[in-house]
């Protein structure tokens, strides 16, 4: 079975650090891409950055570029998505996807939600 | 133009057919795919591409496309479709390729 399982709930400071995880199994991890995807609460789906593991291409929403950083280790087939210092605004259900295909627009297969609290 | 534009909020009486549409410059060169999303739980892919559904989503959903607005119909709607729906597409343009629309809550009557 093909499945995404994304690391638990956080629980963090305003400018504490942290990197959220999501692990790939059941499929060729470097032959699709994963996309990570912000969801604040009560609102809509964001696009933050999408990373293609097999060259490590990595693409970012404007709105995200400079504030997070995704990156892929394919020897444990985990996509991670990282923060340097958060902010309360950083509050939300994140959640990784992977394509259907290595270029395809549709992401068929979603982690279950990694949700980020930050709050002092 | 990036955006992908979708009615908030659309009701249905259980069993009619109901339309959802998404609008944008890009659908006039790429498909639009569609998610569905029930209250706590993550996105599930209904439609992609021209009309295809994943394994597993019934046949009352499909996938249409005009112009610059792509559509997912739901004919014969079930109390089990009401949730949240999702376009997205390619954006065509930027560095970054896809984009999401601002989503529609299903209601069904």
């Amino acid at each position: 079975e093909v499945q995404l399982m994304q690391s638990g709930t956080e629980v963090k400071k305003p400018g504490e650090s942290l990197t959220i995880s999501c692990k790939g199994s059941g499929y060729s991890f470097t032959d699709y891409s994963i996309g990570w995807v912000r969801q604040m609460p009560g609102k809509g789906l964001e696009w933050m950055g999408i990373i293609y593991p097999g060259d490590s291409d990595t693409r970012y929403s404007p709105s995200f570029q400079g504030q997070v950083t995704i990156s892929a280790d394919t020897s444990i087939s985990t996509a991670y998505l990282q923060w340097s210092s958060l902010k309360a605004s950083n509050t939300a259900m994140y959640y990784c996807a992977k394509s259907r295909g290595p270029a395809s627009d549709a992401f068929d297969i979603w982690g279950q939600g990694t949700l980020v609290i930050v709050s002092s | 133009s990036s955006e992908l534009t979708q009615d908030p909020v659309v009701s249905v009486a259980l069993g009619q057919t109901v339309r959802i549409t998404c609008q944008g410059a890009s659908l006039r060169t790429y498909y639009a795919n569609w998610y569905q999303q029930k209250p706590g739980q993550a996105p599930v892919l209904v439609i992609y591409g021209k009309n295809y559904r994943p394994s597993g989503i019934p046949d009352r959903f499909s996938g249409s496309s005009s112009g610059d607005t792509g559509s997912l119909t739901i004919t014969g709607a079930q109390a089990e479709d009401e949730g949240d729906y999702y376009c997205n597409s390619r954006t065509g343009s930027g560095n970054f390729p896809f984009v999401f629309g601002g989503g529609t809550k299903l209601t069904v009557l």
